[in-house]
Formats: C-alpha cells, structure tokens, sequence
C-alpha cells in the first residue's frame, strides 16, 4: 500500500527567504504525485503534479518540485515567499488500481510567514 | 464557473439525525470521489464513482451511502449520525486515464458538526 510522509507539521519563514517543504513516498511502482495547497477555510487548489519525464516540474504560483526516484522524495520549493503563501500544504501519491485511482495523502504542513 | 461544488457549506446537526451532502461538478469527469477530513487536517479517502459505479469503498461505515444520479452528481447521505462523524468533506472528480492517477480537482469542502 501507498504512503506519503510529510516530516515537517509546521515551518514559520520569513517573507522573501526561500522554501522547502519535504515529501517522501512509498509506493511500488511509478508513482504519480501531486502537491495541493489548502488555505484556511477553503478546499485544495492543485500546485503541481508529476506523472513522468522531467524530475523537475513547474507550478503554479511560482512553486515547483523536484523528483528524485533514489531518495523517493518529492520536495516543494519556492526561491522567494510571500505572506499569501501561508497555508496548509499536502503532498499526495496517486495509485491506479485497475478500475480507479485514489490518492493518498500526507498529513500535512502547515505553512506560517511572518512579515 | 464552479468546477467542483457542494451544498451546504456549513452543516450543524444533532446526534442521531440523518443528512445528505451534495456535490456537482461541471468539468465533464466521468469520476468522482469524497474525503474525509479530521480535526488534524489528516485527508482519507471514502469512496469513488466511476460512470455511476462504485468502485472504491474504503471500510466505511454502511451508515455513508454515496449515491450518483449521474456523472456529475456524487451526493452523500450519513444516517444516525454520530460525534465522531464531525469533519469536513470534500467532494473531488477526475477524468480517469487508463493506467494512471489523474489529477483530481476538488470542491470547497462542507464543514458537518455534530452535536
């Protein structure tokens, strides 16, 4: 069975400084990997996805991911925050089972920016 | 356009009554899906429709019955409800893609409370 760790449950940073939240999965075959960002009160709005091809991907907002098969990771990153970015933040892995897909998520970062 | 919404936002209710939750979406998915999220923020996944079929029921009560009227309805009905009960759920749909997890766009979340 598929699982997502996200390590960090809070990380405060300061607006402008960069950012990394952590991720790392299990799962047997090609996972497929998803960040989604919830702010107070309001569903999940996707950032950013992989399937396949380039380990690096772009988001939106101005956030992006890396893929490192080796370390079965999947760190979000963003070179300069700002106080719009605090939120809650979840990394999810995707499994295909046959007849559906369901995602599993990590529990969660919360994301606070001080001014 | 609301791609993925639910009705009500806000539900407050007594122990032992019975509720439905409704969710629509307008992105043309032929799945859908509800999770659950506890008061640590920690997202599971419940149950998953594909073309009005269940296909996943991750050992819910029987007391959660889905019921999808059609590809773009996905409603969820909670009898006797309990305080346990209390969460949010999220509504979300996908276009399923043989072989993989696609993405799944989720709806704004009804906030249920149980007294």
């Amino acid at each position: 069975a598929q699982s997502v760790t996200q390590p960090d449950i809070h990380i405060t940073v300061s607006e402008g400084a960069s950012l990394e939240l952590r991720c790392n999965y299990s799962y047997g075959a090609t996972p497929y990997l998803f960040w989604y960002v919830q702010s107070p009160g309001q569903g999940l709005q996707l950032l950013l996805k992989y399937f396949s091809g380039d380990t690096l991907v772009q988001g939106i907002k101005g956030f992006e991911a890396e893929f490192k098969r080796s370390q079965s990771s999947f760190n979000l990153r963003k070179p300069s925050v700002h106080w719009s970015d605090a939120a809650e933040y979840f990394c999810a892995v995707g499994a295909f089972t046959g007849t559906a897909s369901k995602l599993t998520f990590g529990t969660g970062t919360r994301l606070q920016v001080t001014l | 356009d609301t791609a993925v919404s639910q009705t009500p936002k806000y539900l407050v209710t007594q122990m032992g009554n019975d509720k439905s939750i409704k969710c629509e979406q307008n992105l043309g998915h032929d799945t859908m899906y509800w999770y659950k999220q506890d008061s640590k923020k920690f997202l599971k996944i419940m149950f998953s429709y594909n073309n009005k079929e269940l296909i996943i029921n991750e050992t819910v009560p029987n007391r959660f019955s889905p019921k999808s009227p059609d590809k773009a309805h996905l409603n969820l009905h909670i009898n006797s409800l309990e305080l346990g009960d209390s969460a949010v759920y999220f509504c979300a749909s996908s276009q399923e893609r043989l072989g993989r997890a696609d993405t799944q766009y989720f709806g704004p979340g009804t906030r249920l409370t149980v007294l």
